[in-house]
């Protein structure tokens, strides 16, 4: 099955500056990978996807990249925000008959400092 | 997400109780899911079904069990509770190869 590994585990950033969460996976079929931002007690929410057909995308201050050769995958958060403190975690869906499931990386909590 | 609901939001109970977490969707989505979340922990997937036919285990689906009475209900069961089944459950629903959408959470606690 899928295997996703999730890098840092925590990460701390200047407001202001900017962050990067990385993310790897094993299945070279898998063609979806969202991003999902959770805050303290509450549900895991999207905040961008993107599919094995682009290498990058971008919604405002967030972007995703993704290299399907190296499997690998990351978030860029620029000029960061206090609410951008939460934890955020990677997925990869297998499209695979079986394994067509998203499978979670660990997460990493982001902190903000003001 | 208001169009993905979980019943009770909150639950206290004692070890070797049977306890029924219920979700519905409103979604029209033919995928569910059930997660659990441990605190500072990722989200392991418990069970999920494509359809009310189609039940599959998870990573982690020993002590748990499931029922899809309909396309908009699936239903997580610990058969005879223990401590170690604390945690946070959330359901999710999807169509094949995109976004899940979670609901708001059941925090369980099992004493």
């Amino acid at each position: 099955g899928e295997n996703v590994e999730q890098h840092p585990s925590t990460l701390s950033v200047q407001e202001g500056d900017s962050a990067v969460i990385k993310c790897t996976y094993s299945d070279s079929a898998s063609n979806y990978f969202p991003w999902y931002k959770q805050e303290l007690g509450k549900r895991p929410q999207l905040i961008i996807d993107i599919r094995s057909n682009v290498g990058e995308k971008k919604d405002q201050r967030i972007a995703v990249t993704l290299n399907k050769t190296a499997k690998h995958f990351s978030l860029h958060i620029t000029e960061t925000q206090p609410e951008d403190s939460a934890v955020y975690f990677c997925a990869a869906f297998g499209s695979n008959f079986g394994n067509e499931k998203l499978t979670f990386g660990t997460g990493t909590r982001l902190t903000i400092i003001p | 997400d208001a169009d993905v609901t979980q019943t009770p939001r909150n639950r206290i109970t004692k070890t070797g109780k049977r306890i029924m977490l219920e979700c519905s969707q409103t979604k029209g989505h033919d995928r569910m899911y059930w997660y659990r979340q441990d605190p500072g922990l990722g989200l392991q997937l418990i069970y999920y079904s494509f359809d009310v036919k189609d039940i599959n285990k998870g990573e982690i689906s020993d002590g748990y069990s499931v029922s899809r009475q309909a396309q908009a209900k699936f239903s997580l069961s610990l058969e005879s509770a223990i401590p170690n089944q604390t945690a946070l459950y959330f359901c999710a629903t999807s169509v094949r190869g995109s976004e899940q959408y979670f609901g708001p959470g059941t925090r369980l606690t099992v004493t």
